[in-house]
């Protein structure tokens, strides 16, 4: 079946310490997405790629990082930087980088400080 | 912020009724989407209604757009308690490449 793998599902980080979350996905699709989501709140875009080897900052990508070197693999990494990183990482997908098209979402990392 | 806000924040309601929930939205859209989210899992897309539709139905949901007012409504009709979730509006803002998502609105829907 295709869709979109999100790996650990839960992570804990140590003060000072870089983590790397992994995304995955087998659909095929060109554009990814990496979403912040905070308790009773909404998905926060923190980076965006459409196409291969090419990404964009959302609107909260302070503290963050990712790269794009595989059409299947978008990893975000939460540096030491990002001073308040305890929330569920969502990575999404989609057929083309045209935000008229549904999202495919994995079932999220949930990140906590030591 | 362009952020959709939805409307109510919690609805708690019995099997076999159903549920409205409303989305309302800052400036003009390209088009607006529905998402439904289990609790501790991923977003699920349910239906995407263009600027220039009305209305649309996909099995028990029927989401309208009202572009006049900026806003959207879902119903689901005849409640199950698998449909106990948050749902989620997403905005497709003119000019902009990429989806806004609204706080959404916590459905309970007991047996």
């Amino acid at each position: 079946d295709g869709g979109i793998t999100q790996s650990p599902k839960y992570l804990f980080r140590k003060e000072g310490q870089n983590v790397t979350l992994s995304c995955e996905q087998n659909l095929n699709h060109d554009a990814m997405y990496w979403y912040r989501q905070d308790p009773g709140q909404g998905l926060r875009l923190i980076y965006y790629s459409q196409i291969v080897n090419d990404f964009q900052k959302g609107d909260i990508a302070e503290g963050y990082s990712v790269s794009r070197e595989k059409k299947e693999s978008f990893p975000l990494t939460v540096t030491s930087a990002q001073k308040n990183p305890t929330a569920f990482y969502l990575c999404a997908s989609s057929i083309g980088g045209l935000s008229n098209q549904p999202q495919h979402f994995g079932d999220g990392t949930r990140l906590s400080i030591l | 912020s362009q952020q959709g806000e939805e409307d109510p924040q919690a609805l708690s309601i019995q099997e076999g009724e159903n549920a409205t929930m409303n989305c309302s939205y800052k400036t003009s859209i390209n088009n607006l989407q529905w998402y439904r989210q289990n609790s501790g899992r991923g977003l699920v897309h349910l239906i995407l209604i263009r600027s220039n539709e009305r209305e649309k139905h996909s099995g028990r949901l029927r989401v309208t757009l009202d572009t006049s007012k900026k806003s959207s409504s879902l119903l689901i009709t005849a409640s199950r308690a698998a449909d106990t979730a948050s749902y989620f509006c997403a905005t497709d803002y003119s000019g902009y490449s990429t989806l806004t998502f609204g706080k959404g609105t916590m459905l309970l829907v007991s047996p």
